[in-house]
């Protein structure tokens, strides 16, 4: 069974950093793109970043791009989000989620971990 | 860049009734990429549809999707207690990016 758990959200101040995780289980972690898609309150979906499955590629969305770093270590089978330099609208909840290849839809998510940025 | 459009924001109906959802492209979606995910309350999405019509492993059959370049629309035939939720289409593509539509909220009337 697929499994994605993800831990690391909390309160920071504006300019602040946190450090989301993403721990995989029932599937080959490194032969799958990943995701990060976020959710402000109350709001719609917004992908965030994604990488590839040997972690050799990265790639962000223009709001985060510069402040957001994605990577993975696939010896742990765990997806990581580096968030720096955060802002109010950086607010959500944070999921993972596994890509079908080749960038295809997400066919599993994680639960998602709150991330509130404020004074 | 395409964005998507879902209509209507909110569509309230009975238990038993038919749901028709719409999401429409603002350009041809490339080979009908399209996917439907469905949200409840506090969870994260789950996958329903994907390719426009197909539907995802362990999905009831009153679930379908279907259309293709620019008008797609997501039915539920027969609607459960279980399927109150937010409905959400997606773009992909072979491309990185994920684009979703704002969302349609089924609602019990």
């Amino acid at each position: 069974e697929v499994q994605l758990l993800e831990s690391g959200g909390g309160l920071a101040q504006p300019g602040g950093s946190l450090r989301l995780s993403c721990a995989a289980s029932g599937f080959t972690f490194s032969g799958y793109a990943m995701s990060w898609v976020r959710q402000a309150p109350g709001k719609g979906l917004e992908w965030v970043s994604a990488i590839t499955g040997p972690g050799d590629r990265a790639y962000y969305a223009d709001s985060v791009r510069g402040r957001f770093t994605i990577s993975r270590d696939n010896s742990k089978n765990t997806l990581f989000l580096q968030m720096n330099s955060l802002r109010a609208e950086d607010t959500a909840v944070y999921y993972c989620a596994k890509r079908i290849p080749d960038w295809y839809y997400c066919d599993y998510w994680g639960q998602g971990t709150l991330v509130t940025v404020s004074s | 860049e395409i964005v998507l459009t879902q209509s209507p924001g909110t569509l309230s109906l009975s238990p038993g009734e038919r749901a028709t959802l719409s999401c429409r492209a603002s350009q041809s979606v490339t080979n009908n990429y399209l996917a439907w995910y469905q949200q409840k309350p506090g969870q994260a999405p789950r996958l329903l549809i994907y390719g426009a019509s197909s539907r995802a492993t362990g999905i009831p059959d009153r679930f379908s999707g279907s259309g293709s370049g620019t008008d797609f629309t997501f039915t539920i035939s027969r609607l459960e207690p279980e399927d109150f939720a937010v409905y959400y289409c997606q773009k992909y593509s072979n491309s990185p990016s994920l684009t979703f539509g704002g969302g349609t909220k089924v609602e019990i009337k």
